[in-house]
């Protein structure tokens, strides 16, 4: 089974500063990758999503990842955060082999600071 | 309405008590799931159904009973639960089942076991 871990359980960052939130998986195996946002008293919505191609990987709202097979990462970016950003950033994981099982890490919550 | 909606928002219960969670998507999608989501934890994969036909069961302890009538509902069936099981329960449905298709989660039920 796969495993997903993001080390920062909190991120603080100021308003406009850039920002980067790590996630690391388990397996060097063709995967495919998700970054998934919950706002307050919300569901998760996809922000960006893997599947193959280029390893660099454009979402909503700014947010862009980069996918490293080589460190089995898919950090996620924004050059520059709104007090709007603030919420909880969940990297998640599934292997196209067994397509019903998702693995999602434990969470970062990003705190923007006006 | 649009997207995943769940009722009861909130929900408090005894461990003698049986109760229902319900989620319904207004999506056309084919495959729904139910997830546990606890503080500092993954979220858990409890259970996905596919065209109203359970396809995972992540061993799940029997007293959470999952029942798919049609595509576009799904409920969680509690009884006999316990303090532990406090946490927020989370549904997501996606087109179709497989590791590639983006899930679309309702805003979830917070559930508190006394």
């Amino acid at each position: 089974a796969q495993s997903v871990t993001q080390l920062d359980s909190q991120v603080p960052v100021f308003e406009e500063a850039p920002v980067e939130l790590r996630c690391n998986y388990s397996s060097s195996v063709s995967v495919y990758l998700f970054w998934y946002v919950q706002y307050p008293n919300q569901g998760l919505q996809l922000l960006l999503k893997y599947l193959s191609g280029s390893t660099l990987v454009k979402g909503i709202n700014g947010f862009e990842a980069e996918f490293n097979k080589s460190q089995t990462s898919f950090h996620l970016r924004k050059p520059s955060v709104h007090i709007s950003d603030t919420a909880e950033y969940f990297c998640a994981v599934s292997d196209p082999n067994t397509g019903n099982q998702f693995y999602f890490g434990t969470g970062t919550s990003l705190t923007v600071i006006p | 309405e649009t997207g995943v909606t769940q009722t009861p928002r909130h929900l408090v219960m005894g461990m003698t008590n049986k109760k229902s969670l319900k989620c319904e998507q207004h999506l056309g999608h084919n495959a729904m799931y139910w997830y546990k989501q606890s503080a500092k934890k993954p979220l858990e994969l409890m259970f996905v159904y596919s065209l109203e036909e359970r396809v995972e069961n992540n061993s799940v302890p029997s007293r959470f009973s999952p029942e798919c009538p049609n595509s576009s509902h799904l409920f969680l069936h509690l009884h006999t639960l316990q303090p532990e099981d406090s946490a927020l329960y989370l549904c997501a449905s996606s087109l179709n089942t497989g590791g590639e298709e983006t899930q679309y989660f309702g805003p979830g039920t917070r559930l508190l076991v006394l």
